[in-house]
């Protein structure tokens, strides 16, 4: 079946540092792409996502591309800040199946000033 | 922010009783989804519901059971907590998109 599988964590940085977060999917059809945060006590909120195969989501200075060829869609940041510390989450859509997400089992961010 | 709310935001209750937490929302949407979130295990489908009484089980539902007599109110019971049922419960709704919004969540402690 279909399956997400994002690089474990916890990820620690320095402010100003470069980030990627790996994400790669396996799925049968054209799924659309997620990414969810969720801050420490918080519900997950959408980050970004693409619905197609070559589109880049970006949002607060994040970005991901649906890379189809290596079925990626990794997450990238240029310069984090203390306050992206938190959880990302991957996930693809099961496609036509009551819109449930398949998830990834989440990689912690942690970075310091 | 999409409209989600979840009652109680925390609960301490003791092994074998009953427990219902509610997800309300004001967005209209169709599709309601519950699930439970434990470390190294991500967050994990209990159930979920496609319209006003239709539901169906997720990957995690043994011992849950639902509810959804309108379509703002979507009710998680576990029928005989467990100590294994401690967990943080999150709600999530979806409308004309693939996207999910997620409600703030509930803790459970079972003891």
């Amino acid at each position: 079946g279909d399956s997400v599988t994002q690089m474990e964590g916890p990820v620690t940085l320095s402010e100003e540092a470069f980030l990627t977060i790996n994400c790669t999917y396996t799925a049968t059809g054209y799924p659309s792409l997620f990414w969810y945060v969720q801050y420490p006590g918080e519900g997950l909120q959408l980050l970004l996502k693409a619905t197609k195969a070559d589109d880049k989501g970006s949002n607060k200075g994040f970005e991901a591309t649906y890379r189809k060829e290596t079925t990626s869609f990794h997450l990238e940041k240029g310069s984090v800040q203390v306050s992206d510390s938190a959880v990302y989450f991957c996930a693809l859509s099961d496609a036509g199946n009551n819109r449930k997400l398949i998830w990834g089992l989440g990689t912690s961010l942690a970075v310091n000033p | 922010d999409a409209g989600i709310t979840q009652s109680p935001r925390h609960k301490v209750t003791e092994t074998g009783t009953p427990v219902t937490l509610r997800c309300h929302q004001t967005e209209n949407h169709r599709y309601m989804y519950w699930y439970r979130q434990d470390p190294g295990h991500g967050l994990r489908l209990i159930h979920y519901s496609y319209g006003v009484k239709d539901t169906d089980k997720g990957e995690v539902s043994d011992g849950y059971s639902v509810s959804r007599s309108k379509t703002e109110d979507f009710l998680l019971t576990l029928e005989s907590a467990t100590s294994s049922q401690t967990s943080v419960y999150f709600c999530a709704i979806s409308g004309g998109t693939e996207t999910q919004y997620f409600g703030p969540g509930t803790r459970l402690l079972v003891l």
